[in-house]
């Protein structure tokens, strides 16, 4: 299994510019979670997801937009890049957060460091 | 909203001293507390805690849970090199299907 990928590992936008993150899990998890990671900052949460087809808003979902067409893929989208956006972007995925008997760790991906000029 | 605070933010060390991260939260519905440890890279899963009291362990680390005084201790003995790391804590709630992440603890150890 090669557990949480992400694509790709580096890049460098310039304002303005679109790009696109692909996160790919073979876990058959049913959740996935795009995390943005700025120093003194912790993980804040952009999106998530609960379900093939579904998405929701996490805690900094501006700027930001995802689709999840099918189960292992998650992808997080950039319109117009900003320099606010320049961070390291984690994927996670888990299978079950709402089930008691269900083991609720997430599980990372490598990381995205995007830097906008 | 909910509320994660760990201390200290930052620890310096010298290898083979104990020491003691703090996780306080304040969460609607608790369910458990996760640790995790991030290094370079992607922060890997070490601890899952649910019943207050019950220390979980594994090596030289351990983790205790306390639900009366909302907080959590992520213990560390004889420390190494290879525990310099940040140590994050997030507690997660029932019918959530997110945890909330504390900034993190930098703990770094001098050789």
């Amino acid at each position: 299994n090669a557990g949480v990928t992400q694509t790709p590992k580096f890049r460098v936008l310039k304002t303005g510019q679109s790009m696109t993150l692909l996160c790919a899990q073979d876990m058959n998890h049913e959740y996935m979670y795009w995390y943005r990671q700025d120093p003194g900052m912790g993980l804040r949460l952009i999106h998530y997801s609960v379900g093939e087809g579904t998405t929701a808003k996490g805690e900094v979902p501006d700027g930001y937009n995802v689709s999840r067409l099918k189960k292992q893929n998650f992808l997080l989208g950039l319109e117009s890049a900003a320099p606010s956006q320049t961070s390291v972007y984690f994927c996670a995925s888990s299978i079950d957060l709402t089930s008691y008997l269900s083991y609720n760790e997430q599980f990372f991906g490598p990381g995205t460091r995007l830097t906008v000029l | 909203e909910d509320k994660v605070v760990q201390s200290p933010l930052s620890l310096v060390v010298h290898e083979g001293d104990t020491v003691t991260l703090n996780c306080s939260y304040e969460v609607t519905n608790f369910r458990s507390l996760l640790w995790y440890k991030q290094e370079k890279k992607a922060p890997t899963f070490l601890f899952m805690l649910t019943s207050s009291g019950i220390e979980k362990k594994s090596g030289r680390l351990s983790s205790i849970l306390d639900k009366k005084e909302l907080f959590s201790i992520l213990n560390i003995t004889a420390t190494q090199t290879g525990d310099s790391a940040i140590y994050l804590c997030a507690p997660s709630n029932f019918g959530n299907e997110k945890l909330t992440f504390g900034t993190g603890t930098r703990l770094t150890i001098i050789p």
